[in-house]
């Protein structure tokens, strides 16, 4: 089955460079959630999305800005990066138009960005 | 707002025994779900187990089940039967029934399983 892509899986930046993530849901998931989690952290919520409309937003800093597109595919912009923005980055989607149940988030295998 | 508290920070157990790895939570809402995940290694994010609030049963998935508490507030995770390959943070997650609501999750217990 098809899972959440994430890309790239590492990242190496100096500070006050710009890095873009990017995450491709599953097939029919409309909904994208990003996630910060620092070293021995708890994964922290940033942002989301549903059918390409900021749905939500969490503790996301000014310096990082994050859209989802037509074809449901999310990218996570950071400027000025800093060093406390090494982190592993998690992208989950989710069906977020169904009948009953649970919202069931199925996450990426991250993107770690690490800035020197 | 609400908050999600795992009191255990580490935990250890033999193989083949059973843990139980604690979790609570504050919340207004009547319904909402509750979750955990593992976090392996491999930092990937798994979902172990369920449960939805309105739902007297406790959730089970193979050796995983849960004490639900929802008087108490309450969301315990039973692992049976450990195995070497149950060696994670576990993660304990709570989100509102809204169709887009997000996961909020816990600190989280690290779990080591030995031989």
């Amino acid at each position: 089955a098809a899972g959440v892509i994430q890309s790239p899986r590492h990242l190496i930046k100096e500070k006050r460079e710009t890095a873009t993530l990017k995450c491709y849901p599953i097939p029919r998931h409309d909904t994208v959630y990003w996630y910060q989690q620092g070293p021995g952290q708890d994964p922290q919520f940033l942002i989301s999305f549903y059918e390409k409309m900021q749905s939500d937003k969490g503790s996301i800093p000014d310096r990082f800005s994050a859209q989802q597109f037509s074809d449901y595919h999310s990218e996570l912009n950071m400027s000025s990066l800093e060093l406390g923005d090494s982190a592993l980055y998690f992208c989950a989607s989710s069906l977020g138009d169904r009948a009953v149940g649970a919202n069931v988030l199925t996450f990426g295998a991250g993107s770690r960005l690490t800035v020197l | 707002a609400q908050t999600v508290t795992q009191s255990q920070p580490e935990m250890s157990v033999q193989e083949a025994e059973t843990v139980t790895l604690s979790c609570t939570y504050d919340t207004s809402e009547n319904n909402y779900y509750l979750f955990w995940y593992k976090q392996p290694p491999s930092r990937q994010m798994i979902l172990v187990i369920r449960q939805e609030a309105y739902k007297q049963q406790n959730a089970t998935e193979n050796r995983f089940s849960v004490n639900f508490q929802k008087a108490a507030k309450s969301f315990s995770l039973k692992i049976s039967d450990s195995q070497l390959g149950d060696t994670a943070m576990y993660f304990c997650a709570f989100m509102k029934p809204w169709n887009t609501d997000k996961l909020i999750f816990g600190t989280g217990t690290r779990l080591q399983v030995f031989p």
